[in-house]
């Protein structure tokens, strides 16, 4: 296992309709994040997974967007009927939270992005 | 939201010159992280200080942490064409982790 994949890397498609997103994360890792990142700006937390448990979701995660963790191992992330301004980077992130070390908000290990544009 | 703001947007600079980055935040910290992304990759986590320490060194790298200014920079000395990236600090706080906006650093060879 050399790191976090994310699948796929690019995808272009037309508004209105459904993407998804597919991470696996370090293996050995319990928590799992998705950002988002547009052209210039800083990654904009959307959700993170603790095992397969979704313990927060932004604001930013509309109607449209949900995420899953099934199995507690790899995640998806569903855009359904996409609009031109879902066009951005999706990141996806792991990493290892150690409860009796307390170390609440460690080093995130990111994938490579999927990169979506809607046309 | 992003809490972190860096400062300045952009630098450039020559081959064997140190860079100076900030970072300021607006709320309670765990810790301060600072990544590294090259153009269209994802992020690199460089360094990472917790709100407890002040000053933190790893190879070329320097951070400071100012919990009472609520601002950290990052010191990169004898800059190598290949630093030539965008830098984040991030914030952690409440189990993740919040970005700002990103400095843009060229290094002339």
């Amino acid at each position: 296992d050399t790191g976090v994949s994310q699948d796929p890397r690019h995808k272009i498609t037309k508004r209105g309709q459904n993407v998804t997103f597919r991470c696996d994360p370090i293996s050995e890792h319990n928590r799992l994040y998705w950002y988002r990142q547009t052209l210039g700006q800083g990654p904009e937390f959307l959700t993170y997974f603790q095992n397969e448990a979704q313990l927060e979701k932004s604001r930013l995660l509309s109607d449209r967007f949900s995420a899953e963790r099934p199995k507690g191992s790899f995640s998806t992330l569903e855009i359904q009927r996409t609009e031109q301004g879902d066009s951005a980077m999706y990141l996806c992130a792991s990493s290892s939270f150690i409860l009796r070390t307390s170390v609440n908000t460690g080093e995130l290990f990111f994938g490579e992005g999927s990169r979506l544009t809607v046309l | 939201s992003q809490q972190g703001e860096e400062d300045p947007q952009a630098l450039s600079i020559q081959e064997g010159e140190n860079a100076t980055m900030n970072c300021s935040y607006k709320t309670s910290i765990n810790n301060l992280q600072w990544y590294r992304q090259n153009s269209g990759r994802g992020l690199v986590h460089l360094i990472l200080i917790r709100s407890n320490e002040r000053e933190k060194h790893s190879g070329r790298l320097r951070v400071t942490l100012d919990t009472s200014k609520k601002s950290s920079s990052l010191l990169i000395t004898a800059s190598r064409a290949a630093d030539t990236a965008s830098y984040f600090c991030a914030t952690g706080a409440n189990s993740k982790l919040t970005f700002g906006k990103g400095i843009t650093l060229s290094v002339r060879p």
